[in-house]
């Protein structure tokens, strides 16, 4: 069964320290990795995108990685901000010929504190 | 820039009514999804959509129809509204299905 666990459920950090989102999948044929930010009460947005091939993918202060042999996945925040306070969902795309599918994870909400 | 709207941001309703949420693509994609996002559950495929006047059924259609009459629009119907359907419903809409740009949400209430 297609699956993709998230780690910590939830988390709270004290701004300007780093942090760390885990992200175990199931997926079997797999076709990429998403990590969404969405701040409460607002639709998800997409901060990285990584295929089989890639390893590192950075946005800004986000930077995730990929180990598709133990399929892993993490998101690293750096320095975090005020603003970093939201869920963090990954999703993994399974293709099968020309249908896909999302597999949702339950996310990783995260607080940060003055 | 991808822009996806949907018609409201909150909506509250009775039991039994029918309830439309309506959302709006810009970028000529071929793929509209309808989620709706549960705590604890994450989101949930409930229909999508792979061109015009066609639909399939997601994980969790139970309750639900869809239309889509033009490319850039795909409705959500409730057809009797339930108590167990106050939830958040994220539209979104993509070019390949195996990625999704997401409108703002809306989150429904229904008493």
């Amino acid at each position: 069964k297609n699956q993709v666990e998230q780690s910590p459920q939830s988390l709270i950090i004290l701004e300007g320290k780093n942090c760390t989102l885990q992200c175990n999948y199931t997926v079997s044929p797999f076709s990429n990795l998403r990590w969404y930010k969405q701040d409460t009460g607002r639709g998800p947005v997409s901060l990285t995108i990584m295929t089989f091939s890639e390893n590192t993918k950075s946005n800004g202060r986000y930077t995730a990685t990929l180990d598709a042999d133990t399929k892993q996945s993490s998101l690293h925040i750096t320095a975090s901000q005020l603003s970093d306070s939201a869920s963090y969902i990954c999703v993994v795309s399974a293709t099968r010929s020309n249908t896909g599918k999302l597999i949702f994870g339950q996310g990783t909400t995260l607080q940060v504190k003055p | 820039d991808v822009k996806v709207t949907q018609s409201s941001r909150y909506l509250v309703k009775r039991t039994g009514e029918k309830v439309f949420l309506e959302c709006v693509q810009d970028m000529d994609h071929e793929n509209m999804f309808w989620y709706r996002q549960d705590p604890g559950l994450g989101l949930r495929l409930i229909y999508f959509s792979y061109d015009v006047k066609m639909k399939e059924k997601g994980d969790i259609p139970e309750g639900y129809s869809v239309s889509r009459e033009k490319k850039e629009r795909f409705s959500l119907i409730l057809e009797s509204a339930s108590t167990n359907q106050t939830s958040m419903y994220l539209c979104a809409s993509s070019r390949v299905v195996t990625e999704a740009f997401f409108g703002q949400g809306t989150r429904l209430t229904v008493v």
